[in-house]
């Protein structure tokens, strides 16, 4: 299957730092890429869907201002959380769909706000 | 009513036989369906997609899609203590296209005894 890869893993920082996570699909060019959040022992919650060179699309409820994403290009997205609180603390996976339409995660990325 | 169901378990299976799980979903114009596998502290794996009424086998797994019923099962034979996991059924209402959005469920917990 496609690979997708995520940077960093985890992260601690400080509240009200900023903190920036990047998504890369490896091997093939994603058409779409998706950021979801996930708190212990929850599902997984779309946070957004990204397009190459477009804005964002947020789901209801998602702060733009404070999520901020970035799809530089066909196998890049970043998310900046800004300002970050404690309860920002979670697990962040981005996803990315391949030329088939299926989407596939990365290991996700671990933030701890102190 | 939840865009898609699933019993949360835990389900317990012996090693070595076969698991069963289920999952139904409300919308009738949905399109593409999903299995993915998610290991405590990881991100989902996409382990089955199946798009047309029937099976689908891949090895030790087989996806059963029912639309009339609105139903979505996945097997797993020989079941290995290595396959426990929550296990998510995805669906998606339109194939490709702008927004490529996955709706999940919350997931069933497989535990297999050895």
């Amino acid at each position: 299957g496609a690979v997708v890869s995520q940077h960093p893993s985890w992260v601690i920082c400080k509240s009200g730092t900023s903190v920036k996570i990047e998504c890369r699909s490896l091997d093939f060019q994603a058409t779409t890429m998706f950021w979801y959040r996930q708190f212990p022992k929850q599902s997984l919650m779309l946070m957004a869907t990204s397009n190459e060179g477009s804005k964002a699309t947020y789901e209801q409820g998602v702060e733009k201002d404070k999520f901020l994403i970035n799809h530089a290009s066909l196998t890049l997205s970043t998310l900046t959380v800004t300002s970050a609180h404690p309860e920002d603390s979670s697990f962040y996976i981005c996803s990315a769909d391949d030329i088939s339409y299926e989407q596939y995660f990365g290991p996700g990325t671990r933030l701890t706000v102190t | 009513q939840k865009e898609v169901e699933q019993n949360s378990g835990p389900l317990s299976v012996p090693e070595g036989a076969i698991a069963s799980l289920n999952c139904t979903y409300s919308d009738r114009v949905s399109q593409s369906f999903f299995w993915y596998r998610q290991y405590s502290g990881k991100s989902p794996e996409l382990i089955m997609s199946i798009y047309s009424n029937g099976d689908k086998e891949d090895g030790r797994f087989t996806a059963q899609l029912n639309k009339a019923s609105q139903y979505v099962s996945l097997l797993i034979r020989d079941s290995q203590p290595s396959d426990s996991a929550t296990y998510l059924c995805a669906v998606n209402k339109k194939r490709g296209g702008a927004t490529n959005k996955l709706i999940f469920g919350t997931g069933t917990l497989l535990a297999v005894q050895p």
